[in-house]
């Protein structure tokens, strides 16, 4: 059974700093991870996607790793601003149909 | 191209209750997936519609049913309601069935409350 794992829960940091968000996985064969936004009491919005046969996946000032054979994937934010305050999730294929997410890392960017 | 709609987007509902979740799939998406998000935690799936048949289900009692039309629009609906039932419930579309092959699009999800 995957599961997943993110660390921290939570996240305060002052505007401009760059955000390192991780995520865990316990099992290695997987074909993909993604990366999704969630403001409060919103859906999900996919910001990256990463084949398991890619190293990372860049947009704008997004930036996510992924390193299978450790189980781990890292977003990065760079130059953070008070928009970018959300919930992220990380999500991996849990089988053949579903995606087995984590909890979740509450950013809150500090004008 | 219309994204993956979602209604209503509140309910309040009482123990006992049964309601109805609707789903529009983004266009060109054949295949609609149900998940449960509980405050503070990430999505649990529930169950997965291809071609009007279901797919796949997670760990959810029988009281949670679904349908998937022509149109591949979708239906949960949940009968008997439990306080526990009280969560986000987010719909999500894509191209091919299983998240291993394509990218989940997700709707604004349905908030419900049962009291």
């Amino acid at each position: 059974k995957q599961e997943v794992t993110q660390i921290p829960a939570a996240l305060s940091v002052p505007e401009g700093e760059n955000l390192v968000l991780n995520c865990s996985f316990t099992d290695s064969a997987i074909y993909n991870l993604q990366w999704f936004r969630q403001d409060p009491g919103k859906g999900l919005t996919s910001l990256l996607l990463i084949q398991s046969s890619q190293r990372e996946q860049t947009s704008g000032r997004l930036n996510a790793s992924l390193d299978k054979s450790s189980g781990r994937s890292t977003l990065y934010i760079a130059a953070s601003q008070p928009g970018d305050s959300a919930t992220y999730l990380c999500a991996v294929p849990g089988g053949d149909y579903k995606l087995s997410f984590g909890a979740g890392t509450t950013v809150t960017v500090r004008a | 191209e219309t994204g993956v709609t979602q209604s209503p987007t509140h309910l309040i509902k009482t123990r006992g209750q049964q309601v109805t979740l609707r789903c529009s799939s983004q266009s060109g998406h054949n295949t609609v997936s149900w998940y449960q998000q509980a405050l503070g935690q990430g999505p649990q799936f529930i169950f997965q519609y291809y071609r009007e048949e279901e797919n796949g289900r997670g760990n959810f009692p029988p009281r949670f049913s679904g349908l998937q039309f022509p149109n591949y629009s979708s239906e949960l609906n949940v009968n008997a309601l439990e306080l526990d039932d009280s969560a986000l419930y987010l719909c999500a579309s894509s191209f091919h069935r299983g998240p291993a092959r394509d990218t989940q699009y997700f709707g604004p999800g349905t908030r419900l409350t049962v009291l």
